[in-house]
């Protein structure tokens, strides 16, 4: 149980452009969702919470207009890149709670590189 | 606020040997701590937490953890390391139940 996805795997565009990153929970309702940003050998930096039927509660720093989050259903958030840039490439890695479980764990989605060209 | 310190960037170990990864946490209140494992270009993996009760917490692929609220530490441990155990670790505490805090990872290298 507990299995996270996200699609896609990879993905290479055009500088310019916008890319959508899907997240769903396979096998669990997940009100709340998180979507993470990790630079090579670096640890985890958190961009925004998403909780479905709201907006999502961004970081400081991570621009709202540039990285659009939706969180439509209680399996599925999605996280938009608009007009891509070189300094967008990065690991996007998104996790979610499970909301049958009383503690805070969070499962994690295997990631998606983006590389932007 | 939270923090979670991971003092070795890197730890290497013998295959067969016991291997110990460190963090220590700065929280207020009562902690919930986890341990993730990360395989290159792969997610992270949850491998077990500790919400309350025994301070001994068993997890995955024969992981363990000891709490130690008067040292503020959480190590990761096994008693035999496989080759396979290599990869990014990361500590983790609970930011109020809001979101993660996480170290900054320890790159395990079991050596054959």
């Amino acid at each position: 149980g507990a299995v996270v996805s996200q699609h896609p795997s990879r993905v290479i565009c055009k500088s310019g452009t916008s890319v959508k990153i899907e997240c769903r929970s396979l096998d669990f309702q997940a009100t709340t969702m998180f979507w993470y940003r990790q630079f090579p050998k670096k640890s985890l930096m958190l961009m925004a919470t998403s909780n479905e039927g709201s907006k999502a509660t961004y970081e400081q720093g991570v621009e709202k207009d540039k990285f659009l989050i939706n969180h439509a259903s209680l399996t599925l958030s999605t996280l938009t890149v608009t007009s891509a840039h070189p300094e967008d490439s990065s690991f996007y890695i998104c996790s979610a709670r499970n909301d049958r479980e009383s503690t805070d764990t969070q499962y994690f989605g295997p990631g998606t590189r983006l590389t932007v060209l | 606020a939270q923090s979670v310190a991971q003092p070795e960037d890197q730890v290497n170990v013998a295959e067969g040997n016991p291997l110990t990864v460190k963090c220590t946490y700065s929280v207020s209140g009562n902690p919930y701590l986890f341990w993730y494992v990360q395989y290159p270009n792969r997610g992270l993996q949850f491998l077990l937490k500790y919400i309350t009760g025994d301070n001994l917490v068993k997890g995955s692929y024969g992981f363990e953890a000891e709490f130690n609220k008067s040292q503020t530490s959480f190590h990761l441990k096994k008693p035999s390391a496989l080759v396979s155990d290599s990869a990014l670790y990361f500590c983790a505490v609970d930011n109020y139940g809001q979101n993660f805090v996480f170290g900054p990872g320890t790159r395990l290298s079991v050596l054959p």
